[in-house]
């Protein structure tokens, strides 16, 4: 099993331009999660879901938008990419039968946006 | 609102000598609580988890926690810490019908040699 994966690694965007972010697992996990990691801040929530076809905004949705169009993969939009976006990104997959939502995180996305 | 606290940004310890990280939350029901440990430049990594049972939970690399409910704390410790466990950790906690876990901001473990 890979796991939980993140593609790309590393992205530098200048302001306005979009891209997406894309998040594989293949523990057949229902709940994923994207997250934004800065320095002091801990990791913050930006946009979940519990299923496919399904999301739900966490903390700090603007400026974002997500698709989980099929169980395996959760995709992060960023439509016009603000420096306020410059962040490491992550992901994480749940079993929720299992281990009352331990987390399984995949290696993250070092975006800056210029 | 539910929250997770950890109140020392960063720790230094000599490398044998015993840790303690300190993390409290304020929540509405019976909590889970978690453990994850981010080495540079790493994803997070689950230490260990409690959600019922015994309030002293052994997780790997040698570290525990102990759950106490009349302090809204989940401490975790080592006796004897290594170089290697240089890194960030972070608290979390979660609660049953609630789809989201909240994480604390980190704290960040300095190991002298």
């Amino acid at each position: 099993n890979a796991g939980v994966t993140q593609t790309p690694k590393f992205r530098v965007l200048k302001t306005g331009q979009s891209m997406t972010l894309l998040c594989a697992q293949d523990m057949n996990h229902e709940y994923m999660y994207w997250y934004r990691q800065d320095p002091g801040m801990g990791l913050r929530l930006i946009h979940y879901s519990v299923g496919e076809g399904t999301t739900a905004k966490g903390e700090v949705p603007d400026g974002y938008n997500v698709s989980r169009l099929k169980k395996q993969n959760f995709l992060l939009g960023l439509e016009s990419a603000a420096p306020s976006q410059t962040s490491v990104y992550f992901c994480a997959s749940t079993h929720v039968r299992d281990s009352a939502y331990e987390q399984y995180f995949g290696p993250g996305t070092r975006l800056t946006v210029t | 609102a539910q929250s997770v606290t950890q109140p020392d940004i960063h720790i230094t310890v000599s490398e044998g000598a015993s840790l303690e990280l300190r993390c409290n939350y304020s929540y509405g029901a019976t909590p889970y609580l978690f453990w994850y440990v981010q080495s540079p430049g790493q994803g997070l990594q689950l230490l260990l988890k409690y959600f019922s049972g015994d309030t002293l939970v052994q997780g790997i690399k040698g570290f525990e926690a102990e759950f106490k409910r009349s302090q809204s704390s989940f401490n975790l410790r080592k006796p004897s810490v290594h170089w290697s466990d240089a890194a960030e950790y972070f608290c979390a906690v979660g609660e049953d019908r609630d789809d989201k876990i909240i994480f604390g901001k980190g704290t960040r473990l300095h190991i002298l040699p």
